[in-house]
């Protein structure tokens, strides 16, 4: 079974610019999360789908950041325009549907994007 | 994040135990995981433990839950060099959100 996909896998990019990441997350899962992970630090959710709706983006910085999954399938997350604290790596999840009870439970994390902002 | 706080580094003799301990503060937690990463790789989930549990083994892993304290641990039996990497607690509620500690960096040296 292929696992979830992200590119690129790296991007080096000049503050004030814009960048976008892929995902393709696992054939037949439902739910599709992004998260912010800064060196040092623990993983953050920005939001996460259902299918093409967005069930949480509580965390996201709505200002400079947007995401869609218009499909309900490959999702993309937009930074724009990318400042310095941005420096992080993006990654991609995806998991089954929350009603398929215990199967939902664990999250297939993609290799990440690794974002870095000069 | 700040909800779940662990040890930052462990350094472990090959062969012996290697135990990570982890607290969390949100009472209504549903499950607990342990995460595994590796340098470039993403994250894999090594187990989790459903909160009215306090015990799971799964091979050399066993995870321990003492929900009055809010605490968690993983005991990696025999620990090899392969189990080098990062490993990160997380908590979630029924709908699976998971938030994260900062990730304990445990060497393993021979």
């Amino acid at each position: 079974e292929a696992g979830v996909a992200q590119s690129p896998r790296y991007k080096i990019i000049e503050k004030r610019q814009s960048v976008a990441f892929w995902c393709n997350p696992i054939s037949g899962h439902a739910t599709l999360y992004w998260y912010q992970q800064i060196l040092g630090q623990g993983p953050k959710l920005l939001i996460q789908f259902q299918n093409n709706g967005v069930v949480d983006d509580s965390q996201l910085p709505k200002d400079r950041f947007s995401a869609e999954r218009l499909k309900g399938v490959d999702s993309t997350l937009k930074i724009q325009p990318a400042k310095l604290e941005d420096s992080a790596v993006y990654l991609c999840a995806s998991s089954f549907h929350r009603l398929a009870g215990n199967k939902a439970v664990e999250q297939f994390f993609g290799p990440g994007t690794r974002l870095t902002v000069l | 994040g700040e909800d779940v706080e662990q040890s930052l580094f462990l350094s472990v003799r090959e062969g012996d135990s290697s135990v990570i301990n982890c607290t969390y503060t949100d009472s209504s937690s549903t499950y607990l995981y342990w995460y595994k990463q590796e340098p470039g790789a993403g994250l894999q989930l090594l187990t989790y433990i459903f909160s009215n549990m306090d015990m799971k083994q799964d091979q050399r892993l066993t995870v321990l839950l003492n929900k009055k304290d809010k605490h968690l641990s993983l005991r990696i039996a025999d620990t090899q060099t392969g189990d080098s990497a990062i490993y990160f607690c997380a908590e979630s509620g029924n709908d699976y959100k998971l938030s994260f500690g900062a990730g304990t960096t445990v060497t393993v040296r021979a």
